[in-house]
């Protein structure tokens, strides 16, 4: 069947823009995970839905950004005035018990 | 509060020979572990988990990992590395004790299997 899906692979933003990153999760799964990777670094959390309930939000770096999941399936993570530290592969992941399945991750870079 | 530590942060190794990928974990409750692939430009692939029960765990490729907790650890193997192998590696740390599920992620090893 079908992975999780991101869109779009790749994302260039002018420092100031804003910026936004959608993901289709596998169909079914309740939960889906946001993450940041830095070059170099393993996945870092941001933020989890149960459907269509964010229910936790404690890693999202600042107040510019900002999650949704309005209908329980599709989830998009939006950035306000995106800044250089702001690069960076953003995954996201969907689980339906303990294993969670990652999407190839949108590529940020803020320039 | 929770950690993963990878110990090695690049394993070179030759093809056929044997790999350990280290992995140590502190936590004060209860977890269940992963270990993840992840090819270049790509996104993380499961290679196998640990949630209960045996502490040998079998995965796919034909690695597999040893929870062991009087150690904290949770070591990566393959007896015979193939040049396809070639990729980071992360080991990731969930907890029964009441998050949600996210997962804590070491910094990553990568492996380069050469000929």
């Amino acid at each position: 069947g079908a992975g999780v899906s991101q869109s779009p692979r790749y994302k260039v933003a002018k420092r100031g823009q804003d910026v936004a990153l959608r993901c289709d999760p596998i169909s079914g799964h309740v939960s889906l995970f946001w993450y940041q990777q830095a070059l170099g670094q393993g996945p870092e959390f941001l933020t989890y839905f149960q459907n269509e309930a964010q229910l936790d939000k404690s890693g999202l770096p600042s107040d510019r950004f900002f999650a949704e999941r309005p209908e329980g399936s599709v989830s998009t993570l939006k950035i306000q005035r995106t800044q250089q530290e702001d690069s960076a592969v953003y995954l996201c992941a969907s689980s339906l018990s303990y294993e969670q399945y990652f999407g190839p991750g949108t590529r940020l870079t803020v320039t | 509060a929770q950690s993963v530590t990878q110990l090695d942060s690049q394993v070179p190794v030759f093809e056929e020979a044997p790999v350990e990928l280290r992995c140590n974990y502190s936590s004060s409750v209860s977890v269940y572990l992963f270990w993840y692939v992840q090819y270049p430009n790509q996104g993380l692939q499961l290679l196998l988990k640990y949630l209960s029960g045996s502490t040998l765990v079998k995965g796919i490729n034909g690695f597999e990992a040893e929870f062991n907790k009087s150690q904290t650890s949770f070591h990566l193997r393959k007896p015979s590395v193939h040049i396809s192998d070639t990729a980071e590696y992360f080991c990731a740390l969930g907890d029964y004790g009441g998050s949600q599920g996210n997962l804590i992620f070491g910094k990553g090893t990568k492996l380069s299997v050469k000929p």
